[in-house]
């Protein structure tokens, strides 16, 4: 079965710097890969996927993420953090090529941001 | 705002009773997910329908089921329930042939006292 870890429980940088969260999946095919958001009350919103090609992949808010095969990794970046980014994110990994589409879910970073 | 409705907001309730949450997917999606979010457990998978036919089953307990209406409309409905149920069930719903991305409710908050 597939697995997510997100080696990071809390994160804490100060509003204008650089942010990276760190991904790592265990598969053994390369799966679809997602980046979530969970603000506080809300659902998980999707920041970005990867699912072939480019493995520099752009999403929403300004976050980016690569995929290194090498690595097994997938690792969200943004260059300069606003206090709106604060929020939990996940990490997910999902079947390729199955309609079988449950994801599979890292426990999650939680991003506080200094002002 | 995904386009998932899920129902209540909030449900508080006591232990032995029987609750549902009730699920409204993005309009076209045909795949409904349930997902149980706890401190100790994350995110974890319950079940998937597609068309109105159950398709994967996650952790979830014999106390759960849940059901696909032909309006595409989803319930998730827990019995007998534990103080441990108390969690954020999450619905996500999605299109075939879209690379599995999900798209999720708010979610639904269970109290059991």
């Amino acid at each position: 079965a597939q697995s997510v870890t997100q080696p990071d429980i809390h994160i804490t940088v100060s509003e204008g710097a650089s942010l990276e969260l760190r991904c790592n999946y265990s598969y053994g095919a390369t799966p679809y890969l997602f980046w979530y958001v969970q603000s506080p009350g809300q659902g998980l919103q999707l920041l970005l996927k990867y699912f072939s090609g480019d493995t520099l992949v752009q999403g929403i808010k300004g976050f980016e993420a690569e995929f290194k095969r090498s690595q097994s990794s997938f690792n969200l970046r943004k260059p300069s953090v606003h206090w709106s980014d604060a929020a939990e994110y996940f990490c997910a990994s999902s079947d390729r090529g199955s309609t079988l589409g449950r994801l599979y879910f890292g426990r999650g970073t939680q991003l506080t941001v200094w002002p | 705002d995904s386009g998932v409705t899920q129902t209540p907001k909030h449900l508080i309730t006591a232990t032995g009773q029987r609750v549902t949450l009730r699920c409204s997917p993005r309009s076209g999606d045909l795949s409904v997910y349930w997902y149980q979010q706890s401190l100790d457990q994350g995110l974890q998978f319950l079940i998937q329908y597609y068309n109105g036919e159950e398709r994967a089953k996650g952790n979830i307990l014999e106390r759960f089921s849940a059901q696909q209406f032909p309006d595409l409309h989803s319930e998730l409905n827990l019995s007998s329930l534990e103080l441990g149920d108390s969690a954020l069930y999450f619905c996500a719903s999605s299109l075939p042939g879209q690379g599995n991305i999900q798209y999720f409710g708010a979610g639904t908050r269970l109290s059991v006292l």
